[in-house]
């Protein structure tokens, strides 16, 4: 069974930090992938950075890096030079032979000014 | 509009009805999955469909029936609503299996 856990519920961070949010998984598929989702307070779904189990290198998107440590079956988020509007729900997902696709619980991030 | 929709956005119904929440996508994805969120559970999968006419459940199936006749569309419908089936639903969709699911703008049903 696959299974994604958050352990952070809710992160404060100072605005132009670095933050890591927390993502581990358990799966016994040799070929997955991994997701990261923001959710502003208007709710809608932000996809914001993805991984497959087979990438060499991690991931990156503009201020977003997946820091993949395989091994440690963790997919860590990191948001570099942190601002007001990274403020927001974050979730971590993954996909993995099923087609279907399965979230963490999420954690809530608040950037201080 | 180009997108994924969901309809109605927000809804009322009464306990024991039937009520149907609906999810149309103009991509022609082959994938379309619903999750309901609810505070400290994150999203959670209800049902997922890889294809039309192929429809799996997920994490939280009971209490809901899909249905997926057309690649576009891909209905919920709770055939007797309980207050405990009070959440946000959102409905995704992706092309493949290793990309991202693109999410509609959610539907808040409440069961009085």
């Amino acid at each position: 069974a696959q299974k994604i856990t958050q352990t952070q519920p809710g992160m404060f961070v100072q605005e132009k930090e670095a933050v890591t949010l927390d993502c581990t998984y358990d799966t016994s598929d040799p070929s997955y992938g991994l997701f990261w989702y923001k959710q502003p307070s208007s709710g809608e779904m932000i996809f914001l950075i993805y991984q497959g189990s087979y990438d060499q290198q991690n991931a990156t998107e503009g201020r977003y890096s997946l820091n993949f440590q395989k091994a440690r079956k963790s997919a860590n988020l990191v948001i570099s030079a942190s601002q007001l509007g990274d403020s927001a729900m974050y979730f971590c997902a993954m996909r993995g032979s099923s087609d279907k696709i399965i979230f963490g619980k999420g954690t809530r991030l608040h950037i201080l000014p | 509009d180009a997108g994924i929709t969901q309809s109605p956005r927000y809804k009322i119904t009464e306990t024991g009805r039937q009520v149907t929440l609906m999810c149309h996508q103009t991509w022609s994805h082959s994938y379309m999955f619903w999750y309901r969120q609810d505070l400290g559970h994150g999203l959670r999968l209800i049902y997922y469909s890889a294809a039309a006419d192929i429809t799996d459940k997920g994490e939280v199936p009971d209490g809901y029936v899909v249905s997926r006749s057309k690649t576009e569309n891909f209905p919920l419908t709770l055939e007797s609503a309980t207050r405990s089936q009070t959440s946000v639903y959102f409905c995704a969709s992706s092309v493949l299996m290793n990309t991202e699911a693109f999410f509609g703008q959610g539907t808040r049903l409440t069961v009085v």
